[in-house]
């Protein structure tokens, strides 16, 4: 069962344009809201994350909208650039007891900027 | 700063071949640790997290096993590798505690079962 579904698959942008990626989840118990960014051969990095007590959040040329109600959230990367050719994974948390909590991931989007 | 390392980075073997992948982490104590795997195009596959020395939990079952001899050092393992082991595997670790969110991910390690 996928908790966390992510669309679209891929994603072609031109430079300076902009990306966005969706992610819907179904389990309420989530309370954090990661996005990742993974260039080929590396380990995912954080990019934004954001509480579900807020409905936006903005870093640079990245911001989290997040629609509590339709349990949905999105990343929108503002003036795509080549760079930002990598592939893009959403997340979500559930605290798991004992200390731990677990991360459950969407498929990811692979993002293509173009010249 | 916190730092995390993974060895090797690529390792090719043989069906039936025992594995041994290393994480170690670097800045922090009592961490959470934890295992993924990346197939191909796919998503992380949790497989394993770890609140503390010595204890495991497992998240699918498989030929693999998690160790944790260490506070800070997670150690993947396989008796008997199977092609479908192949992948990439990722360490991540993440601060212990209910008011704590983010994990952070190693260089990983690229396997190639033959």
């Amino acid at each position: 069962q996928q908790q966390v579904k992510q669309s679209p698959q891929s994603l072609i942008v031109q430079k300076g344009g902009i990306s966005i990626i969706n992610c819907a989840y179904e389990n309420t118990a989530f309370d954090y809201f990661p996005w990742y960014q993974q260039f080929p051969g590396k380990g995912p990095a954080l990019l934004i994350a954001i509480r579900p007590d807020v409905s936006e959040k903005k870093e640079g040329r990245f911001t989290i909208s997040f629609n509590k109600s339709a349990k949905q959230f999105s990343l929108h990367i503002m003036d795509s650039q080549p760079g930002d050719s990598a592939t893009y994974f959403c997340a979500a948390k559930e605290y798991s007891g004992a200390g731990s909590y677990q991360l459950t991931f969407g498929k990811g989007t692979k993002l293509s900027v173009i010249p | 700063s916190q730092t995390i390392h993974q060895w090797p980075a690529t390792l090719v073997q043989p069906v039936g071949s025992p594995l041994s992948l290393e994480c170690t982490v670097e800045g922090t104590s009592n961490p959470n640790l934890y295992w993924y795997r990346q197939a191909a195009g796919r998503g992380l596959q949790l497989l394993f997290y770890s609140v503390g020395i010595g204890q495991i939990s497992s998240e699918v079952p498989q030929n693999l096993s998690a160790s944790r001899p260490q506070d800070r050092q997670f150690i993947l393992s396989s008796k008997k590798l199977l092609l479908s082991d192949s992948g990439f595997y990722l360490c991540a670790w993440g601060l212990a505690g209910f008011y704590t969110d983010t994990q952070y991910f190693g260089p990983g390690t690229r396997l190639t079962v033959l």
